[in-house]
């Protein structure tokens, strides 16, 4: 069965930096490209970007390309979204999803709330 | 790249279908056949109802279909039902991606 499981809800201050993961299993991970995708409360969906495991290749929305880094350790099967100054609009839910032109399979999301 | 556009809602009664259009520009939507939709409930995470404009996932009820017409996309839900009622948003690739404003399904 092919999973996307994804690491904790996170409460961050302002300033800080934050790692948040994404495992997958039931397929093999270098063969397809992880998404991440910003939900933010009450909106819609925002592509972020994609990394392609196999070589670590990635492609960023202009909206989130140098806020954001798009990350994987194909030894352990999981990707990676990391910022390094959170802001209080970092506030969201964030998904990870499976695929390069559609997303087959995603994760549970993480909520990451920044606040002071 | 902005959003693709969407109405923000549509409705219809059980039994009856609704039909959510999704409009992009030539450089999306127009060129290429790589427009997908997905539902999602509240609190839940997106699904994978539609890809490569009119393909439909295994397990996906044969209710959902998919068009496009120029520059824009289509996802119509025949026959409704009370579990069809969720947001849906379209999704375009064209090196990047990019997803619809979203629409709000009500099943009156």
């Amino acid at each position: 069965e092919v999973q996307l499981v994804q690491s904790g809800a996170e409460v961050k201050k302002p300033g800080e930096s934050l790692r948040i993961s994404c495992k997958g299993s039931g397929y093999s991970f270098t063969s397809y490209w992880i998404s991440w995708v910003r939900q933010m409360p009450g909106k819609g969906l925002e592509w972020m970007g994609r990394i392609d495991p196999s070589d670590s290749y990635t492609n960023y929305s202009p909206s989130f390309q140098g806020h954001v880094t798009i990350s994987t350790d194909k030894s352990i099967s999981t990707a990676y979204l990391q910022w390094s100054s959170l802001k209080a609009s970092d506030t969201a839910m964030y998904y990870c999803a499976r695929g390069l032109r559609s997303a087959d399979y995603w994760g549970q999301g993480t909520l990451v709330t920044v606040s002071s | 790249q902005s959003a693709l556009t969407q109405p923000p809602s549509a409705s219809g009664s059980p039994g009856q279908s609704v039909t959510i259009s999704c409009t992009g520009t030539s450089s999306d939507v127009g060129g290429y056949d790589y427009v997908s939709w997905y539902q999602q409930h509240p609190g839940k995470a997106p699904k994978l109802m539609i890809y490569e404009v009119s393909k439909r996932p295994s397990g996906v009820p044969d209710r959902f279909s998919g068009s496009k017409s120029g520059n824009t996309a289509s996802l119509t839900v025949s026959g409704l039902q009370a579990e069809d009622e969720a947001d849906y948003y379209c999704s375009s690739y064209a090196g990047s991606n990019v997803f619809g404003t979203g629409t709000k399904v009500t099943v009156l």
